[in-house]
C-alpha cells in the first residue's frame, strides 16, 4: 500500500534561513508525487508537483522539490524563509484511482 | 479565484443531531470529489469517494450510514454526518479532481464541525 512519511513533526527555522522538509514514499510504481500548504483552519494549496521528467520541480513562492527515485524522497526546499511561510506542509501522493495518501505533516515556524 | 466553496464553514449542533455539509465546484463538472476529514494537528484522512449519479465509495473503517453522501449534480456534493456525537467534532475537507483522471486536485476551504 501506499504510503508516506515526513519525519518531521515541527520544524523552527529563522527567517531568511534556507528550508528543507523531508518526505519519503512508499509506491510500487512511478509516483505521482505533492507537496500542500495549509494555513490554520484553510483549506490546502498546491505548491508543487511531480508526475515526470525534470526530477526538480519549480512550484509556487519559491518552492522547490527534487525527486529521488533512488532514495524514494521528495524533498521540499526554499532558499530563503519568509515569515509568511509558517504553516503545515503536508508531502503526498497519487494512490490509485485519483486518491492522493498524505503524510502526517510538518508544522514550520519561522523566528524573527 | 475559489475553484471550491464549502459551506458551511463552521458549524456547531448538539449531539444526536445530524449535519450537512455541502461542497461545490464552481468553475468545472465534477463527476468526482473526496471527502477528507482531518483532526487537530493531524493529516488528512480519505473518508470517501463521491460519485456522481452513483453511491459513494467509502474507505475502510468509514461507517457509511453514519456519514451519508450524496452527489445529486456535477458540481455539489453534500455530506452529512448523521447522529452527530462530539468525537465527530473534525475539518472537513472536500477536493475535486482536476481532470478525469487527474491527481492534482483542487481543495475546498474546510468545514470545522463542533458537536457539544
Amino acid at each position: 500500500a501506499q504510503s508516506v512519511t515526513q519525519p518531521d513533526i515541527h520544524i523552527t527555522v529563522s527567517e531568511g534561513a534556507s528550508l528543507e522538509l523531508r518526505c519519503n514514499y512508499s509506491y510500487g510504481a512511478t509516483p505521482y508525487l505533492f507537496w500542500y500548504v495549509q494555513s490554520p483552519g484553510q483549506g490546502l494549496q498546491l505548491l508543487l508537483k511531480y508526475f515526470s521528467g525534470d526530477t526538480l520541480v519549480q512550484g509556487i513562492k519559491g518552492f522547490e522539490a527534487e525527486f529521488k527515485r533512488s532514495q524514494s524522497s521528495f524533498n521540499l526546499r526554499k532558499p530563503s524563509v519568509h515569515w509568511s511561510d509558517a504553516a503545515e506542509y503536508f508531502c503526498a501522493v497519487g494512490g490509485g484511482f485519483q486518491k492522493l495518501v498524505f503524510g502526517t505533516g510538518t508544522r514550520l515556524l519561522v523566528s524573527p | 479565484g475559489a475553484v471550491v466553496s464549502q459551506h458551511p464553514s463552521r458549524v456547531i449542533c448538539k449531539s444526536g443531531t445530524s449535519v450537512k455539509i455541502e461542497c461545490r465546484s464552481l468553475d468545472f463538472q465534477a463527476t468526482t470529489m473526496f471527502w477528507y476529514r482531518q483532526f487537530p494537528k493531524q493529516s488528512l484522512m480519505l473518508m470517501a469517494t463521491s460519485n456522481e449519479g452513483s453511491k459513494a465509495t467509502y474507505e475502510q473503517g468509514v461507517e457509511k450510514d453514519k456519514f451519508l453522501i450524496n452527489h445529486a449534480s456535477l458540481t455539489l456534493s453534500t455530506l452529512t454526518v448523521t447522529s452527530a456525537h462530539p468525537e465527530d467534532s473534525s475539518f472537513y475537507i472536500c477536493s475535486v479532481p482536476q481532470g478525469q483522471s487527474s491527481y492534482e486536485q483542487y481543495f475546498g476551504p474546510g468545514t470545522r464541525l463542533t458537536v457539544t
